[in-house]
This record gives C-alpha cells, sequence and structure tokens, in this order.
C-alpha cells in the first residue's frame, strides 16, 4: 500500500550509540518531515525537507542530522544517543495543499 | 487495515461560523484518539480523547468521542480568521502505533 514506511518500529539504544531512523514514502511528495512526540505534547518538528537535496531544522534540530539524497528516503540519524531523545518519533510527507501522510511511528528509548 | 479518515478534506466558512470536523477510525486495540492544529510546521495539541460520551472544551473548541460509531468531533464556533489551519486526528492503539488522517483545511475568511 502507498504510504510512509518508517523503520524500526521499537528500539532501545544505550546513552552515546548512534542509530539512523528510516523513512520512505512512494507516493513521489516532495515535502518530508520528521517530529517527535514527547508523552503530554504535540509535534515537534526536528527537520523537514521540500525536494530531494534540501533539508532545513525545524524546532528542536540539536542532536539530530537528515538528509534527502533522493525523493523517496529521509533517514534521520542519531549521533551520540541522549535520555532527553527519548520519545516517538514520527515521519510525514505531503504534496501542495493535499493532506498529510504520516508514518505509524518509531518508538525509542535511550537508557 | 488500521486507518484513520477525517471529512470534509477541506473548508471554507465566514468568520463566526461554526463548523464540525469529522474523524473516523478503524484502528485495532484502540487506545486514545488525538486532535491537532497545523499552522505553519509542527502541529499543535488541542485534545486527547480515551473515553466515550465525555466531551472536552477548550474556550471555542470542543471535542466528543463514540467508540461504539468509532468515531469523532471536533467543534469550533464563532470562528475566526486564526483558526485557518489543517486540523489532523490520530488515533494510537494499545501498541504504541499510531494512525493519522490526511487532514482537514479549514480556511476562515473575513
Amino acid at each position: 500500500n502507498a504510504g510512509v514506511t518508517q523503520t524500526p518500529k521499537f528500539r532501545i539504544l544505550k546513552i552515546g550509540q548512534s542509530m539512523t531512523l528510516q523513512c520512505a514514502q512512494d507516493m513521489n511528495h516532495n515535502y518530508m518531515y520528521w517530529y517527535r512526540q514527547d508523552p503530554g505534547m504535540g509535534l515537534k518538528l526536528i527537520y523537514y525537507s521540500v525536494g530531494a537535496g534540501i533539508t532545513d531544522k525545524g524546532e528542536v534540530p540539536n542532536g539530530y542530522n537528515v538528509s534527502r539524497s533522493t525523493t523517496e528516503d529521509f533517514p534521520l540519524r542519531l549521533e551520540l544517543a541522549a535520555p532527553s531523545q527519548t520519545s516517538v518519533y514520527f515521519c510525514a510527507s505531503r504534496q501542495g495543499d493535499r493532506g498529510y501522510t504520516f508514518g505509524s511511528g518509531t518508538r525509542l528509548t535511550v537508557v | 487495515e488500521d486507518k484513520v479518515v477525517q471529512s470534509p478534506l477541506s473548508l471554507v466558512v465566514h468568520e463566526g461560523d461554526t463548523v464540525t470536523l469529522n474523524c473516523s477510525y478503524e484502528v485495532t486495540n484502540f487506545r486514545s484518539l488525538l486532535w491537532y492544529k497545523q499552522e505553519k510546521k509542527a502541529p499543535t495539541f488541542l485534545f486527547m480523547l480515551t473515553s466515550s460520551g465525555i466531551e472536552k472544551k477548550s474556550g471555542r473548541l470542543s471535542s466528543i468521542l463514540d467508540k461504539k460509531e468509532l468515531f469523532s468531533i471536533l467543534n469550533i464556533t464563532a470562528t475566526q480568521t486564526g483558526d485557518s489551519a489543517v486540523y489532523l486526528c490520530a488515533v494510537s492503539n494499545t501498541g504504541n502505533q499510531f494512525y493519522f488522517g490526511t487532514g482537514t483545511s479549514l480556511t476562515v475568511i473575513p
């Protein structure tokens, strides 16, 4: 089914470890976003991209990096995991004025 | 297949009108339904609903959940231009997976 695919669904990291959260969409959407959601809070934008080769910081980019080498993929990298990065991460895509399509989320715990 | 469907996709109203946004869902092992307002980049949280029939209210916004019929509505009374946004509905299950609708785009014109 067309949509946004996030992997993994769950992950536990030790402090200082690195990992990449994968996000892929097959709808040829230009806009892609990474959000994090902490308990009782709204979604906070980490990074976004308006097209292949273009990325920009969102509200909470520290501790993260992204790349957008293709239209389909928008991976999010955590270089030195910290407990403050324990959260649920959502990837989303959008095309023009059409609605958002979200992935089902990645639950990350840093211990 | 788990899914969340929002309607209408878009809506244009005049200031002062009352609007009702709909969210229906088919999600196994339902845990909660959340409403967000997205104006620029990041959605802002509005309500979280877990129980049927209990209205949540915040100013001119209110929302209610019907777990038997599997839907929720978001009401906005006396709309203002500042209410113009995309309103997102999301449903979570007991496995902490989230399913989002594609949103309703609301435009309030003076």
